[in-house]
């Protein structure tokens, strides 16, 4: 099945304590990108890649990093967790610019 | 830079009657692309709907259809027929041609349809 695994789909952690959110798609797809979700804003980039060791900020990249070692893949990392990230987080890819996205199911980010 | 409004927060629709959701946004690109977004209660996202914007011609996809007006820079979605199932926060997305891959979101429409 054609799809964008992202995991985990709930986390809860402490303050400081880095963290990485996976996110792996088996569609041979080119582009992905990392959003956040939050009430009344709307879904915000974070960063994007648009193709393997090419990546590029987004609208609200503070705070967050990226890899994308292989096509599949692209982890996002919070070094440093603030109260700030507590979010609902989605990874998307798309095979073109203009093909639309898939979506991964979600990560609910807590940081206390 | 781009900007993508929304301006119903939320919307209800008795089921079998026909919706319009709203969607503007501000850009001096000429080539573009334009989307409608589904999240139902279970929060996957979902593509409704695209649209390119050298293409005159609306895009439908069955009771889903756009009215693009790229001179007022508009972006309408409107559902026919609706359904239980199409309760969720909808989003109007937009995104260059070329350039930067920097993906533009709306607020969000909450669309509740009521039985």
């Amino acid at each position: 099945e054609a799809q964008v695994t992202q995991n985990p789909r709930y986390l809860i952690t402490v303050t400081g304590k880095k963290l990485t959110v996976t996110c792996s798609q088996n569609m041979n797809h080119e582009y992905m990108s990392w959003y956040r979700q939050d009430p009344g804003l709307g879904l915000r980039q974070i960063y994007y890649s648009m193709n393997v060791e090419v990546t590029d900020k987004g609208d609200v990249p503070e705070g967050y990093k990226v890899s994308r070692k292989e096509k599949r893949n692209f982890p996002l990392i919070l070094e440093s967790p603030s109260p700030n990230q507590t979010s609902l987080y989605f990874c998307a890819s798309s095979l073109n610019r203009g093909g639309g996205y898939t979506f991964g199911s979600g990560t609910r980010l807590t940081v206390v | 830079a781009q900007t993508v409004t929304q301006s119903q927060p939320e919307m209800s629709v008795q089921e079998a009657e026909t919706v319009t959701l709203s969607c503007t946004y501000d850009t001096s690109e000429n080539n573009y692309y334009l989307f409608w977004y589904k999240q139902p209660p279970s929060r996957q996202m979902i593509l409704v709907i695209r649209q390119e914007a050298y293409k005159q011609q609306n895009a439908t996809e069955n009771r889903f259809s756009v009215n693009f007006q790229k001179a007022a820079k508009s972006f309408s979605l409107k559902i026919s027929d609706s359904q239980l199932g199409d309760t969720a926060m909808y989003f109007c997305a937009f995104m260059k041609h070329g350039g930067t891959y920097k993906y533009i979101f709306g607020t969000g429409t909450r669309l509740k349809v009521l039985a």
